[in-house]
């Protein structure tokens, strides 16, 4: 069936430090792939998207490439905030308007 | 402001006792979908609604029902609410941007309590 992984958290980082969040998927088809960003009490806002092989996305600093050939989408900053400290979800959109998510990986980042 | 709004932000509520969950958005977009987010599981689609008139059901619709009878509203029931259906909930709409590509904008959220 259709899936999406991520790296379990939460990941600590001290700032300025580099940040790598993992998702791998699993689908049928050519999906568009997003990361999305939910600070604390809020709602989730759109961080990037990517719509095919190859397409990076980017954003705030955030960037990642949707990898066909490893079925990977993996968010990276080069240089965190204490402000990036968030629930950050990957997720994919299929045909029509079915949608999954990953379970969401909860960063800190300590000034 | 363009927004998706959501009424009740909280409800506390007990079994077996119907409840309507609004949604409405002022973006005019044509697509809109129903939420729930749980520790561990992240969000699982509920139901989504592709026009007016025109639903279908995502991953976990058992025990929701939905209706899109105008364009910017969206409302979620639970005919008979059981604690298992504690959750947070969200709705977000969507438009094209090209190349099938759909950013959805989501609501707040509303934290439903079953008792």
């Amino acid at each position: 069936g259709n899936s999406v992984t991520q790296m379990e958290g939460p990941v600590t980082l001290s700032e300025e430090a580099f940040l790598t969040i993992n998702c791998t998927y699993t689908a049928t088809g050519y999906p568009s792939l997003f990361w999305y960003v939910q600070y604390p009490g809020e709602g989730l806002q759109l961080l990037l998207k990517a719509t095919k092989a190859d397409d990076k996305g980017s954003n705030k600093g955030f960037e990642a490439t949707y990898r066909k050939e490893t079925t990977s989408f993996h968010l990276e900053k080069g240089s965190v905030q204490v402000s990036d400290s968030a629930v950050y979800f990957c997720a994919l959109k299929l045909v029509g308007f079915k949608t999954i998510f990953g379970a969401g990986t909860r960063l800190f980042v300590k000034a | 402001e363009a927004q998706v709004t959501q009424n009740p932000r909280y409800l506390i509520t007990v079994t077996g006792k119907k409840l309507t969950v609004t949604c409405s958005q002022n973006m005019n977009h044509e697509y809109m979908s129903w939420y729930r987010q749980d520790p561990g599981l992240g969000l699982r689609q509920i139901y989504y609604s592709m026009n007016v008139e025109v639903t279908d059901k995502g991953d976990v619709p058992e025990g929701y029902k939905v209706s899109r009878k105008e364009k910017r509203n969206f409302p979620l029931i639970l005919e008979s609410p059981s604690p298992n259906q504690t959750s947070l909930y969200f709705c977000a709409s969507s438009e094209s941007v090209g190349q099938g590509v759909y950013e959805q904008y989501f609501g707040p959220g509303t934290r439903l309590t079953v008792t």
